[in-house]
């Protein structure tokens, strides 16, 4: 595996489900990311990690929960989802949070009924 | 707020034509800007990195960074049908990164 892979790529869950996306990233980062896309809107940032550690939390409503075991791995839990959570949901990471280059992950398209 | 502004489009123009996306941002503190490809259904790509006033070029591909007028362009020459996407700007500054909303393009066969 080369890049940034994540998974699923697709995912559809009622609003009671819980659910996890998974990132992995292999070009050896310090920083993850993680962001929602929506329609006509600017990419969202929803969490930083440096060095394993949160660094950023904008605001999300508590039904996203990041975790970082580890530098290579990026998780987002989630629960009880609303259908405006509806998005595409992208990972990213770059060398440092300075770096600025960041890398994205193929993303996944989440679907909540 | 800083934000990152770009025409949504679509921008189209004809196969082998010169095509010119731009973008503005309102914080003068940004040092890094980017160019992402985004097609449709995927993740954006980044194809360009500029920090220096100036152009820079890769290929078909030049962006040209003016801080004064915190203006940003990306020009595509010989453009092809593969360069159909959306193209994102990004600006970098303070452990940040500020996306646009991204500029549609289509080139015409």
């Amino acid at each position: 595996e080369t890049g940034v892979t994540q998974t699923p790529r697709h995912l559809v869950m009622g609003m009671t489900n819980k659910k996890s996306l998974k990132c992995e990233q292999h070009l050896g980062h310090n920083a993850m990311y993680w962001y929602k896309q929506s329609a006509k809107k600017p990419l969202e940032l929803m969490f930083v990690y440096s060095l394993e550690e949160r660094v950023e939390n904008n605001s999300v409503p508590s039904r996203f929960s990041p975790e970082c075991p580890n530098s290579s791995h990026l998780f987002l839990h989630l629960h009880t989802l609303q259908p405006e959570d509806s998005a595409l949901y992208l990972c990213a990471s770059s060398q440092t949070r300075d770096s600025y280059e960041q890398y994205f992950g193929p993303g996944t398209r989440l679907t909540v009924t | 707020q800083k934000e990152v502004e770009q025409n949504s489009g679509p921008l189209s123009v004809p196969e082998g034509a010169i095509a010119s996306l731009n973008c503005t941002y309102s914080d003068r503190g940004s040092q890094s800007f980017f160019w992402y490809r985004q097609y449709s259904g995927k993740s954006p790509e980044l194809i360009m990195s500029i920090y220096s006033n100036g152009d820079k070029e890769d290929g078909r591909f030049t962006a040209q960074l003016n801080k004064a007028s915190q203006y940003v362009s990306l020009l595509i020459r010989d453009s092809q049908p593969s360069d159909s996407a959306t193209y994102l700007c990004a600006a970098g500054g303070y452990q940040k990164v500020t996306f646009g909303i991204g500029t549609k393009l289509q080139v015409i066969p």
